[in-house]
């Protein structure tokens, strides 16, 4: 069973920081893995899909990484704003996904 | 504007009264999903479907129907709802592997 661990489980940064979130899993055998962000009380956006073959993504401050051989995935933040502040979290999908309980990040201003 | 469209979005019922969470997606999907989000046990699957008549459990099925008549819903049922079903619950959809899972604003049920 595909267990999904994040670190850390929050994180309060100042603007402008660059910042990375981690993500493990302990089933390597995985077809992509997703990146969400989810805002208090809403649905979840996709923000970075990364397939089994790639290493990396990027759309615009976003970079995600993965090592789908040690079970590893980054979301690197490049200068953080306030606008930021949410919760991630990251879903290896193997026939289905499984989710992680999330990193809640607060950009202080 | 492609979406998942779920409502209600907050729902309040009492033990055992019958209620169905609609779920409709605008863009052609194959493969929809529902889960349910609890504090301090992230997100699970209750049920999804790779297509038209076709759907499965997840990992936490146990009070909950679902079915798949139309390409485009995917309703959820809970025929005598209790309060352990107190949840927010999600519904998503994906045309392929590969592709970015979309997900509906959630629906906030309370059972009391």
């Amino acid at each position: 069973k595909q267990e999904v661990t994040q670190i850390p489980a929050a994180l309060s940064v100042p603007e402008g920081e660059n910042l990375v979130l981690n993500c493990s899993f302990t089933d390597s055998a995985i077809y992509n893995l997703q990146w969400f962000r989810q805002d208090p009380g809403k649905g979840l956006t996709s923000l970075l899909l990364i397939q089994s073959s790639q290493r990396e993504q990027t759309s615009g401050r976003l970079n995600a990484s993965l090592d789908k051989s040690s079970g590893r995935s980054t979301l690197y933040i490049a200068a953080s704003q306030p606008g930021d502040s949410a919760t991630y979290l990251c879903a290896p999908y193997a026939g289905k996904s499984t989710f992680g309980d999330g990193t809640t990040l607060t950009v202080k201003p | 504007e492609a979406q998942v469209t779920q409502n209600p979005r907050y729902l309040i019922t009492v033990t055992g009264k019958k209620l169905t969470v609609t779920c409709s997606q605008n863009m052609n999907h194959e493969y929809m999903s529902w889960y349910r989000q609890d504090p301090g046990l992230g997100l699970r699957q209750i049920y999804y479907s790779m297509n038209v008549e076709v759907t499965d459990k997840g990992d936490v099925p146990e009070g909950y129907k679902v079915s798949r008549k139309e390409k485009r819903n995917f309703p959820l049922i809970l025929e005598s709802p209790s309060p352990n079903q107190t949840s927010l619950y999600f519904c998503a959809s994906t045309d392929r592997v590969n592709s970015p899972l979309h997900f509906g604003n959630g629906t906030r049920l309370t059972v009391t």
